[in-house]
C-alpha cells in the first residue's frame, strides 16, 4: 500500500534553534517528493520538490534530503524563527503510469516557542 | 496575482441540505483538484480534472460531484450533506513545472 509516514507528530523547540523532520514512504513508483509548509487556517505552500535523482534541495533556511534507496527524506529548518511554527506535510508522488498520484503524510506541527 | 481562490472561506450546514463550493484560478492551469483535509489524516483527494468539461473521480469521490465548465472555475458540489463532511476542503491547481498551489481553505460544519 502507497503510505506517507512523518515523525514527529508535533515538535516544540525555542527560537534560533535547529530541529529535522523525517518523512518514511512506501510508494512506488516514485516520481517526485515534495515538502510544503501549511500555516494554521491557510493552504499548503510547497518548500521543495525533489525527483529520484537529487539527493539534497535548499529553499531559504529549509534544506530537504531525499535518500531513493532507503525511501527517506528528511527536512531540516535551521536557526528557526517563530514564523515557522505551522505543520509541514511530506508528499510522494506516483509515477506518472500510475496517474501522477500525490500521496500526503499527516503532517508534523512545528511550534516555536521565543 | 490571485492564484487560487476559493468561497465560501466558513459555511454551516444542516445534514441533508446542498451546497456548492467554487473553487477559482487565474493561472491558466489545466489542471484543477479539491481535497480535503480531516485531523491526523493527509489531504485526500476527491475529484479531479485535467482540463476544461473534464472531471476525473479521486480516492474519495462518494457524496461530492464537481463541474468544470471554465477553465478556470473548479467547482465542487454536496448534494446532501451528512455530518461526515464536515471537514476542511482545498482547492488546488497544477502549473506545467508540476508545481501545486492551494487556495486557503473552506471550513465546511454539517450538523
Amino acid at each position: 500500500k502507497n503510505q506517507v509516514e512523518q515523525s514527529p507528530q508535533s515538535l516544540i523547540i525555542l527560537e534560533g534553534k535547529n530541529c529535522t523532520l523525517q518523512c518514511n514512504y512506501t510508494v512506488s513508483p516514485f516520481s517526485n517528493l515534495r515538502w510544503y509548509k501549511q500555516d494554521t487556517g491557510r493552504g499548503p505552500v510547497s518548500l521543495t520538490i525533489m525527483t529520484f535523482s537529487e539527493n539534497t534541495k535548499s529553499n531559504g533556511r529549509y534544506t530537504a534530503t531525499l535518500d531513493a534507496d532507503t525511501k527517506q527524506s528528511s527536512l531540516h529548518i535551521t536557526a528557526s524563527q517563530l514564523s515557522d511554527s505551522a505543520s509541514y506535510i511530506c508528499v510522494v508522488r506516483l509515477g506518472y503510469n500510475q496517474g501522477g498520484k500525490l500521496i500526503f503524510g499527516q503532517g508534523t506541527e512545528l511550534s516555536v516557542k521565543p | 496575482n490571485a492564484g487560487v481562490t476559493q468561497t465560501p472561506k466558513f459555511r454551516v450546514l444542516k445534514t441533508g441540505q446542498s451546497m456548492t463550493l467554487l473553487c477559482a484560478q487565474d493561472m491558466n492551469h489545466e489542471y484543477m483538484y479539491w481535497y480535503r483535509q480531516d485531523p491526523g489524516m493527509g489531504l485526500r483527494l476527491i475529484h479531479y480534472s485535467v482540463g476544461e468539461g473534464t472531471t476525473a473521480k479521486g480516492e474519495v469521490p462518494d457524496g461530492y460531484n464537481v463541474s468544470r465548465l471554465k477553465k478556470q472555475n473548479f467547482l465542487l458540489g454536496l448534494e446532501s450533506a451528512a455530518p461526515s463532511q464536515t471537514s476542511v476542503y482545498f482547492c488546488a491547481s497544477k502549473s506545467l513545472r508540476n508545481t501545486i498551489y492551494f487556495g486557503e481553505g473552506s471550513w465546511l460544519t454539517v450538523v
